[in-house]
């Protein structure tokens, strides 16, 4: 049951903003969007979540679109050690957090 | 705080053999959860424990079982281990309610021969 949609990898030049497609056009009205990313094989490190307003933090800007279809994660200044994984999921009312296979950001020097 | 500790790092069993995750978190969370990642894939939630005493089904349960022995604590066992188990074992764990972040482990690297 695949609750969102990523491009499998994606490529950004350091310095410039790196900005994650994702597609979840099943979405209920209750369900938020989690933005999440893997560093080499370490656990999933959290980047920001929403429902339905733009969200900012210290890491990352979040756009969601007004029908709630699909979102964007912007990191605006991207570095080397943003180099990972990012997955965008799709968290259930209850409990069940689905992982995709996520978008393989690479930061090119 | 150590966050969310896992052990053993890396193990390796012969098929049949059986053997317990060990999983522990020293941020007071209610919450804990079982993924598992294989190569190349996302992760997938095995069982979860929203608190303290109970257990549930995530999406991939079959062949294996769970203990919340304490709020600290969660464990996840593999009874018969068969190859199909080899993969990368997480856990984490969160604030029950709202819609709290997970905080993840370092993960446990399972192999079965």
């Amino acid at each position: 049951d695949a609750k969102t949609t990523q491009p499998p990898s994606m490529d950004c030049a350091e310095g410039r903003a790196a900005n994650l497609p994702c597609n979840h056009s099943t979405i209920s009205g209750n369900e938020y969007v989690y933005w999440y990313r893997q560093i080499h094989s370490q656990g999933p490190q959290y980047i920001i979540h929403g429902l339905k307003n733009n969200e900012t933090n210290e890491m990352a800007s979040l756009i969601i679109t007004e029908d709630r279809k699909s979102s964007t994660l912007i990191l605006p200044h991207a570095t080397l050690r943003d180099t990972a994984v990012y997955y965008c999921i799709v968290r259930y009312t209850g409990n069940q957090f689905y992982f995709g296979t996520g978008t393989s950001l690479t930061v090119i020097p | 705080n150590a966050g969310v500790t896992q052990t053993p790092k890396f193990q390796v069993l012969k098929t049949g053999q059986s053997m317990t995750l060990q999983c522990a978190q020293d941020m007071n969370h209610n919450s804990m959860y079982w993924y598992r990642q294989d190569p190349g894939m996302g992760l997938r939630l095995i069982y979860y424990s929203a608190s303290e005493g109970t257990t549930d089904k995530g999406e991939v349960p079959n062949g294996y079982n769970v203990s919340r022995l304490n709020k600290r604590e969660f464990s996840l066992r593999l009874e018969s281990a068969a190859p199909s188990q080899t993969s990368v074992y997480f856990c984490a764990s969160k604030w029950t309610g709202g819609y709290n972040e997970q905080f993840f482990g370092p993960g446990t690297r399972l192999t079965v021969l």
